[in-house]
């Protein structure tokens, strides 16, 4: 079974608007942490945003959040007022603490494209 | 320079060419990490060295062959390579690469966009 998976290949958002991408999560581990990053078209991944299982609040980065709702394995990322540099795929991605190791499990991700 | 760093950015190269990717991190991190993206695909781990020492091999074929010779350091030799192998190669870094609980995030570099022909 997927452990991230990630329903949306693409979605569009008007500059300036919020938007909200799609992840959720297999594990039935009680430690493990949740991880959004970014890829623009030049490759390189860049971490965004991290929530810990544990973490009694959503985590939050700037114009990121992380709508956390443990329950039903969900790890949403919020982007607010969209820039037309937030165009890019978005990857979320999951470490399950119990093992001891850093092995990060990744989801498809999400293409992101922000119209002027 | 800083954060991770990733030569060469792209490459051509024959199946029977061997080739090296070379890694280096600018951190200070414990842990270094392979990771493999194919069109379509989630991100497969490859290999994990934690402290110079290989802790994970996720069943890589040996025509990859990682080496470590400092935390600061990762290569990927490349050896009689198949047009599937063509893909997008990341390394990252983490600051210690195990241990339970806490964030460990990995950083990434750029990449290298290796075309087999």
């Amino acid at each position: 079974a997927q452990k991230i998976t990630q329903t949306q290949p693409g979605m569009f958002v008007q500059e300036k608007e919020a938007v909200t991408l799609d992840c959720t999560y297999d594990t039935s581990d009680p430690s493990y942490g949740l991880f959004w990053y970014k890829q623009p078209s030049s490759g390189e991944m860049i971490f965004l945003i991290y929530q810990g299982s544990y973490d009694q609040q959503n985590a939050t980065e700037g114009r990121y959040s992380l709508n956390f709702q443990k329950a039903r394995k969900s790890a949403n990322l919020v982007i607010s007022a969209s820039q037309l540099g937030d165009s890019a795929m978005y990857f979320c991605a999951m470490r399950e603490g119990q093992t001891g190791a850093n092995n990060l499990f990744f989801g498809t991700g999400t293409r992101l494209t922000v119209i002027p | 320079e800083t954060g991770v760093t990733q030569t060469p950015r792209h490459l051509v190269m024959g199946m029977t060419n061997k080739k090296s990717l070379k890694c280096e991190q600018h951190l200070g991190h414990n842990a270094m990490y392979w990771y493999k993206q194919s069109a379509k695909k989630p991100l497969e781990l490859m290999f994990v060295y934690n402290f110079k020492e290989q802790t994970e091999n996720n069943s890589v074929p040996s025509r990859f062959s990682p080496e470590c010779p400092n935390s600061s350091h990762l290569f990927l030799h490349l050896h009689t390579l198949q047009p599937e192998d063509s893909a997008l190669y990341l390394c990252a870094s983490s600051p210690r690469g195990s241990g339970r609980g806490g964030t460990d995030t990995q950083y990434f570099g750029p990449g290298t966009r290796l075309t087999v022909l």
